[in-house]
């Protein structure tokens, strides 16, 4: 099984900083089968990244990804109010499909 | 737009069961494979089980094999998945999600609640 470890556990930024959140693998994903998710206080998650740079329908274009291997990153451009959430990482290479423990991104 | 609607949730003492159903609509739900997810209460995210568009193919968690079944009736729009044997670590909001790679489309969670 494919062990995703997200750093940092939480990240306090401000409105208006740029947000850096890091996915790392147990083990070298072929091609990029790497996707990010947001979820926030009672919500179900959103997909916003797929294939590990691709940007889901309607995600706005300060969601960035990417990376290769096992190391994949999220940036977040300038952070915008409604973006303070949890991101989780989740990789589709090798079945079980796990997820990242998750970031939490708050408010400074 | 795409609406997942999950239902037959509830709280029900270890060793029990239920059947959790997701109604969907919005996409051509015969073309998708369709997966469950579920979410510990305070924890992240944990890949419970998924099916192909024609029901021929699943997949499980080790944590849910033998224990869990998840079916399809494309007639009706509907995925399925029955929880037998449950046990207090299977108290979880249960997600049923379009797709099995990239998670497309999420209901709004059901709960389930294992407890004596």
């Amino acid at each position: 099984e494919i062990v995703l470890t997200q750093s940092p556990g939480t990240l306090s930024l401000s409105p208006g900083d740029r947000a850096t959140l890091s996915c790392r693998a147990s083990q070298s994903l072929s091609s990029t089968p790497l996707a990010w998710y947001q979820q926030k206080p009672g919500q179900a998650p959103r997909l916003l990244i797929h294939d590990a740079s691709s940007r889901a329908t309607g995600i706005p274009d300060r969601f960035s990804g990417g990376g290769s291997g096992t190391d994949f990153t999220l940036t977040i451009s300038r952070l915008e109010p409604e973006d303070f959430a949890v991101y989780y990482c989740q990789q589709y290479g090798s079945s079980p499909y796990t997820f990242g423990q998750g970031t939490k991104l708050e408010i400074k | 737009q795409v609406q997942l609607v999950e239902s037959g949730g509830g709280l029900v003492k270890p060793g029990g069961s239920l059947r959790l159903s997701c109604i969907v609509s919005g996409l051509t739900f015969s073309d998708w494979y369709m997966s469950w997810i579920r979410q510990a209460p305070g924890k992240g995210l944990e890949w419970v089980s998924y099916i192909n568009s024609g029901s021929s193919a699943t997949n499980y968690a080790d944590s849910v094999k033998g224990r869990f079944t998840i079916s399809r009736d494309n007639a009706k729009n509907s995925l399925y998945l029955q929880m037998n044997s449950l046990r207090v670590e299977d108290t979880a909001v249960y997600y049923c999600v379009r797709g099995h790679t990239i998670l497309g489309a999420w209901g709004q969670g059901i709960r389930v609640t294992v407890s004596s």
